[in-house]
């Protein structure tokens, strides 16, 4: 199956501060989306990005196809960005709507 | 919007004894999936749903969870025996006519 790696897996940020996280992936894809897990165990959709720029307040992404990544960026990070953060894909030649999860980033924000 | 609902939110059981966890999509959405969430690891597909038919449940294991959404609405996930390793958070997500995926808050289920 499709490999899913994110980087870094923890992240403690001071607020205010930016930062970058990175997903990989092992094979084409035609789905890619990010998601925050927030403390309560609750995952929020974050950005549905195959391919392209995309920005929504303080947080944008980027994704490469091409190269096989994608890239989540935070900026003027606050304590509610706290929690895990998971890239999954869903793979060219799989069904329709099989998404494969990478580990997920870790994150902090102290304040 | 309503977004998608499961219930309970938690439960716990000792092993060898059967649970169901349920869930309703958002409204419309005719892809539902079930997966699976062990602590400190990303969700992992268990079966998904086009409609009232089964599209994929090769990740299932049959022996002891099944799954079914009769009328292509509302779904019941089930565990029968449960066993300790299968302690972890039970997640519905539906998807509608693009391949974006949104979740429920999850079933924190407890073997003891």
């Amino acid at each position: 199956g499709i490999q899913v790696e994110q980087s870094p897996p923890d992240l403690i940020l001071q607020e205010g501060a930016n930062s970058t996280l990175r997903c990989n992936f092992s094979d084409s894809v035609n789905n890619l989306q990010w998601f925050h897990q927030n403390p309560w165990g609750q995952l929020i959709n974050l950005f549905y990005i195959p391919s392209g720029t995309k920005q929504n307040g303080r947080l944008s992404a980027t994704t490469v196809a091409t190269e096989r990544y994608s890239l989540l960026y935070i900026s003027s990070s606050q304590t509610t960005d706290s929690g895990v953060y998971f890239c999954a894909v869903e793979r060219v030649p799989d069904s329709w709507g099989k998404l494969q999860f990478g580990a997920g980033t870790q994150v902090v924000v102290t304040p | 919007e309503a977004g998608v609902a499961q219930s309970p939110r938690y439960k716990i059981i000792e092993k060898r004894q059967s649970v169901a966890f349920w869930c309703n999509p958002i409204s419309g959405h005719a892809t539902l999936y079930w997966y699976q969430q062990i602590l400190g690891q990303g969700p992992k597909l268990l079966i998904q749903f086009q409609n009232n038919g089964v599209v994929d449940d090769s990740q299932l294991p049959k022996d002891r969870f099944s799954a079914e959404r009769l009328k292509g609405v509302d779904s019941t996930l089930k565990i029968q025996p449960a066993k300790l390793e299968d302690s972890a958070v039970y997640l519905c997500a539906s998807s509608g006519g693009l391949r974006e995926q949104f979740f429920g808050p999850g079933t924190r289920l407890t073997v003891l």
